[in-house]
């Protein structure tokens, strides 16, 4: 069974500290990592992707692929109350099928 | 562009009714997905279809059928609905389900608005 593991939270942060979201994934044959953020009631909505090891910015989002650890994090610097959300990890494996993590609830406090 | 459509919104089913829930794309993605959240347990994958013409089961596919109708559009059929299928179920395209000769993001899986079934 391939599976990616989230930490549960839930996870609280003040307004404008960084936020760290972490994910851990077994197929080793994964190929590619996304992030997607879900509001209440809403669908998931795409933050980033990332393939290569190392860091990946955009904007205030920050992903970290680490292969062999098999481990994605990602950073949101200066959080906002906006950023309040579950975010869901996902890693498309040898399969080539997405498998996603239960997600972890986000709130920013103001 | 709408992106991902699906309809409807919400749905009430009685024990043993049946019914289909419809998805678009107008992204000319070639790859489709069904995948139902429930809580505490994620997104699972029921059904997804990687190109026109092809179809495959995910993690959970009792209970359900597709139909990828033309390269837009990938409908869910529920033929005897049961409780255990109260969910929320979202509707997925990418432009490929394959990475190896693709750009890369072009797996990038785009989700429609969901819609909320409650089997009664």
């Amino acid at each position: 069974q391939k599976e990616v593991e989230q930490n549960s939270g839930p996870l609280s942060v003040p307004e404008g500290a960084i936020a760290s979201l972490n994910c851990t994934y077994s197929d080793r044959g994964s190929q590619s990592f996304f992030w997607y953020r879900q509001y209440s009631g809403k669908s998931p909505e795409l933050i980033m992707f990332i393939y290569s090891n190392g860091d990946k910015e955009d904007g205030r989002f920050t992903a970290q692929l680490n292969k062999a650890s098999q481990y994605v994090s990602l950073l949101i610097r200066d959080s906002q109350p906006s950023d309040s959300a579950t975010y869901l990890c996902a890693g498309r494996g040898s399969n080539y099928k997405l498998t996603f993590g239960k997600g972890t609830l986000l709130t920013v406090n103001p | 562009n709408a992106g991902v459509t699906q309809t409807p919104k919400f749905q009430v089913l009685k024990t043993g009714q049946s019914m289909t829930l419809q998805c678009a794309q107008d992204m000319n993605h070639n790859s489709m997905y069904w995948y139902r959240q429930d809580p505490g347990m994620g997104l699972r994958l029921i059904y997804y279809s990687a190109s026109e013409g092809t179809t495959d089961k995910g993690e959970v596919p009792n209970g359900y059928n597709v139909s990828r109708l033309n390269k837009r559009e990938f409908s869910l059929r529920l033929e005897s609905a049961a409780p255990s299928q109260t969910s929320v179920y979202f509707c997925a395209s990418s432009d490929h389900a394959q990475y190896s000769g693709y750009r890369l993001g072009t797996d990038t899986q785009y989700f429609g608005p969901g819609t909320r079934l409650t089997v009664l």
